[in-house]
């Protein structure tokens, strides 16, 4: 079976730095993916973590720890369009399609 | 490039009628994905094609059917609307699914049926 997990809705204030985590239960796993959605438009990709350890690009950084099954998306410098849902998905095996969590919706406010 | 292109934008339909959503994309990518997305949901799998002539089920397939007769093209055909088929559906595409290739996503398409 597959499990993602992801809290459903996220506030933080303008300028700050949140961090949305995920957690996983997979059959396999090879490589952990974050996207940004914003209303009413399509995911874009964020970023890919396949080891453990932190990827950093900009304003945005994902960590993954692959004994826990655990990541997390790192927002800093927090701007009003970084409001929109961030969703989690994981690669179990080989080339096999993305399986995504249901979404973190973030507010930011001023 | 265009991407990943997808039609119509929005379509109403009535309850037993038939449609098909359109999904193109030029990057010569031979992976496509239909997924559908209902309100505070993820992204669920619906058919995935490994290339042209290749179809495979998803998570969630009953009600639909696709074919994939080039490499450009993946329709998405429902034969008999419900309205349990109320969702964004959206088309992806990446170059050949490896392990650290992201999909590409389409803009989607709302379908209301009533």
């Amino acid at each position: 079976g597959q499990n993602i997990d992801q809290p459903t809705e996220m506030t933080a204030t303008e300028g700050a730095i949140v961090q949305i985590n995920c957690t996983y239960q997979t059959s396999g796993f090879n490589g952990l993916f974050w996207y940004q959605q914003h209303a009413g438009e399509a995911p874009t990709f964020l970023s890919y973590n396949v080891l453990d350890g932190l990827e950093e690009k900009g304003r945005f950084s994902s960590f993954l720890s692959r004994s826990k099954g655990y990541s997390y998306l790192l927002l800093k410098e927090l701007q009003m369009k970084d409001s929109a849902s961030y969703l989690c998905a994981v690669r179990e095996t080989g080339n096999t399609p993305l399986v995504f969590g249901k979404g973190t919706r973030l507010s930011v406010i001023a | 490039n265009a991407g990943v292109t997808q039609t119509p934008k929005f379509r109403i339909l009535k309850i037993g009628q038939s449609m098909t959503l359109q999904c193109a994309q030029d990057m010569n990518h031979n992976y496509m994905y239909w997924y559908r997305q209902d309100p505070g949901m993820g992204l669920k799998l619906i058919y995935y094609s490994v290339g042209a002539g290749i179809t495979d089920k998803g998570e969630v397939p009953n009600g639909y059917n696709v074919s994939r007769s080039t490499t450009e093209d993946f329709p998405l055909r429902l034969e008999l609307a419900a309205p349990s088929q109320t969702s964004v559906y959206f088309c992806a595409s990446s170059p050949s699914g490896g392990a650290g290739e992201t999909q590409y996503f389409g803009p989607g398409t709302r379908l209301l049926v009533l």
